[in-house]
């Protein structure tokens, strides 16, 4: 079956940049779309469509897409961004996926 | 303004069932695909199936086929996820959640049901 994978944690100092990574096969060919979820809270939609902001999310926020990696990267961390983040796509034959998610903590 | 509501926490013994509700308001139900996503305790999200509100298709996970089933009630615009012959590893929150309908990403999510499975 399709999986993503991501790394378990990222730690960056306030106001530096955090970049997380997510690579699956199939992800050259379906958009990949990114989350963050803070404890005990539902995830919150942050990038669609590979780097595409929903209106709400600050510029902060960014998504690129290189081959089979997609990387999500956030300029200026601040504290309110620690969180789990998880990129998710979906494939083909109609079954959506996650990747095993990334604990940003802000030093 | 899309709201989906889940029904509450519930606590079930292992091999019992558990129908958890998901009701839509704010948008037109029918035009839109819903979701159910789970959490086990400190673990990932995991993507469980899809359910088309209008004819009431699905398509399940493959881990999970034969012990999920997901219905729809469009005269209340809610969703139910049924999981059966339940053990602890069921134990989890599970959540409904939207497909944009123009992309495969979920725009609004419940606000999340806790299900424990122990004896």
């Amino acid at each position: 079956s399709y999986e993503l994978t991501q790394p378990p944690s990222v730690s960056v100092s306030p106001g530096q940049t955090a970049r997380i990574t997510c690579s699956g096969d199939a992800l050259p060919k379906h958009y990949a779309y990114w989350y963050l979820q803070r404890p005990g809270q539902a995830p919150v939609l942050v990038i669609y469509k590979d780097n595409e902001r929903p209106s709400g999310i600050p510029e902060r926020f960014s998504g690129s897409s290189s081959g089979t990696t997609v990387t999500l990267t956030i300029s200026g961390v601040q504290a309110e961004d620690e969180a789990d983040y998880y990129c998710q796509s979906a494939d083909s034959s109609g079954t959506w996926v996650f990747g095993g998610g990334t604990k940003l903590t802000v030093l | 303004q899309v709201q989906l509501v889940q029904s509450g926490a519930e606590v079930k013994k292992p091999g019992a069932s558990v129908k958890v509700s998901c009701k839509a308001s704010g948008y037109t139900f029918t035009n839109y695909y819903l979701h159910w996503v789970r959490q086990a305790p400190g673990q990932g999200l995991e993507w469980m199936g899809i359910i088309n509100p209008s004819a009431g298709s699905t398509n399940y996970a493959q881990k999970l086929q034969g012990r999920v089933t997901m219905t729809r009630d469009t005269s209340t615009s809610t969703v139910y996820m049924e999981l059966s012959s339940l053990t602890s590893e069921d134990t989890a929150v599970y959540y409904c959640a939207r497909n944009s309908g123009t992309y495969d990403d979920f725009d609004y999510w419940g606000q999340g049901t806790l299900v424990t499975v122990s004896s």
